[in-house]
């Protein structure tokens, strides 16, 4: 069955660390991969995404993330997180062609103290 | 301004009744979704529409029903077969295309039986 696993449940970090969140998918095809946020009492919206071509992608907000095929990982990455990055971030994966749905990891809390 | 609205932002049902969450979206998409939010669970699929009269089970679509009758609106039905209804239902919407079908989600309904 395909899934999506966010290994990291609750990440605490301090103003300026650094963050990594893991992303692993299990799909047999192409995929178009995602990355959704959301803060606090707001929608849920998109980070980035990955459809083809360079796998280093940037999102907003000083997001990026790296899509390493071999290792099924489309892992989240920011050099310096402020307290605004709290807030929960969900990986979601698709085939590439699919009308069907976005499969979502179970997500991941930051809290970044100030 | 284009959007996704859902409606009401809290609900309250008791047992054995039926309870019908709104979706409407201004942005000329023909994908619907409905996803439901548990806590360490991420988003699942509860059911999808690719276009008007038309729409398909997703991964827990059993104790809800949907109609897709105008491209604007996908309302949600959950009934009283649902075994537990609480949650956080999202609505969310996409263009069609074969690649990279980024979704556009509403502000969310929270669902509490009593």
């Amino acid at each position: 069955a395909q899934s999506v696993s966010q290994h990291n449940h609750h990440v605490i970090l301090s103003e300026a660390a650094s963050l990594e969140l893991g992303c692993n998918y299990s799909y047999g095809g192409t995929v178009n991969l995602f990355w959704y946020v959301q803060y606090p009492g707001q929608h849920l919206q998109l980070l980035l995404k990955y459809f083809s071509g360079d796998p280093l992608v940037k999102g907003i907000k000083g997001f990026e993330a790296e899509f390493i095929k071999s290792k099924f990982s489309f892992n989240l990455r920011k050099p310096s997180v402020q307290w605004s990055d709290t807030a929960e971030y969900f990986c979601a994966v698709t085939l590439s062609g699919s009308a069907r749905q976005l499969t979502f990891g179970s997500g991941t809390q930051l809290t970044v103290l100030p | 301004d284009g959007g996704i609205t859902q409606s009401p932002k809290y609900l309250f049902r008791k047992e054995g009744q039926n309870v019908t969450l709104s979706c409407e979206q201004n942005l000329n998409h023909d994908a619907m979704y409905w996803y439901r939010q548990d806590p360490g669970q991420g988003l699942r699929l509860i059911y999808y529409s690719q276009i008007v009269n038309d729409f398909q089970k997703g991964d827990i679509a059993e104790g809800y029903s949907v109609s897709r009758e105008k491209k604007e609106s996908f309302p949600l039905t959950v009934t009283s077969a649902q075994k537990n209804p609480t949650a956080f239902y999202l609505c969310a919407s996409s263009t069609p295309g074969t690649s990279g079908r980024e979704q556009f989600f509403g502000p969310g309904t929270r669902l509490t039986v009593l």
